[in-house]
């Protein structure tokens, strides 16, 4: 099972915003974030916890192993609008967060 | 450059059967793992089922393990869903993804997505 908080988050522009997933048991690093804007297919922000991926803006930041992992964005700007989901993997199983949904206060 | 482009969806009785597939681009589709993740309407994301490159290893979630099916065929770059005994749960959007790895076969996270098909289950 995954644990995604919040549900939903409103920040203001420049602000620092960190999203939490905690897993029922340990997953290593085996853990990904994603970002889905309203209509379109998810995109992908980080892998294996902590690694940015290629074309991700720097702000975006993963942290944590075994259960507890956070995504966070240092400076909230206004195309962050999205909900984002934490994905893991563990024994044959892949499974989402339930999505934390980011809005401008 | 990458795309992935699923078809076959519509709107499918209660107990019916459809055939989604994935027609794979701009990369060498062999050497990579698949699979399936779904979004029920103004829900979140679901995995559904995953295939390695080989056909070898295959998964599904218990939620639909016995009523769908995974497959793929490199010769034409093409990833399937077979979904039978479809339940008004099963409406959502499909999308087809690419595990990143072409060495052990499993990243475990998924780099490129498809733009989904509407799957719509009712009678």
């Amino acid at each position: 099972q995954m644990t995604q908080s919040p549900s939903t988050l409103s920040a203001s522009i420049g602000d620092r915003v960190t999203i939490t997933c905690r897993a029922s048991e340990s997953i290593s690093h085996w853990l990904a974030w994603y970002q889905q804007k309203p209509g379109k297919a998810p995109n992908l922000l980080i892998y294996k916890a902590s690694n940015l991926y290629s074309g991700v803006p720097s702000r975006f930041s993963g942290s944590g192993s075994g259960t507890e992992f956070t995504l966070t964005i240092s400076s909230l700007q206004p195309d962050d609008v999205a909900t984002y989901y934490c994905q893991q993997y563990n024994s044959y199983s892949w499974m989402f967060g339930q999505g934390t949904k980011v809005e401008i206060k | 450059e990458v795309q992935l482009v699923e078809s076959g969806g519509g709107l499918v009785k209660p107990g019916g059967s459809l055939r989604l597939s994935c027609a794979a681009s701009g990369f060498t589709f062999n050497s990579y793992s698949m699979n399936w993740v779904r979004q029920a309407p103004g829900k979140g994301l679901e995995w559904v089922s995953s295939i390695s490159s080989s056909s070898e290893s295959i998964y599904y979630a218990d939620s639909v393990r016995g009523r769908f099916t995974i497959s793929r065929d490199d010769a034409k770059n093409s990833l399937f869903l077979q979904l039978n005994s479809l339940r008004a749960e099963d409406t959502g959007v499909y999308y087809c993804a690419r595990d990143p790895s072409i060495i052990s076969g499993w990243s475990y996270y998924f780099d490129y997505w498809g733009q989904g098909a509407l799957v719509t289950v009712s009678s």
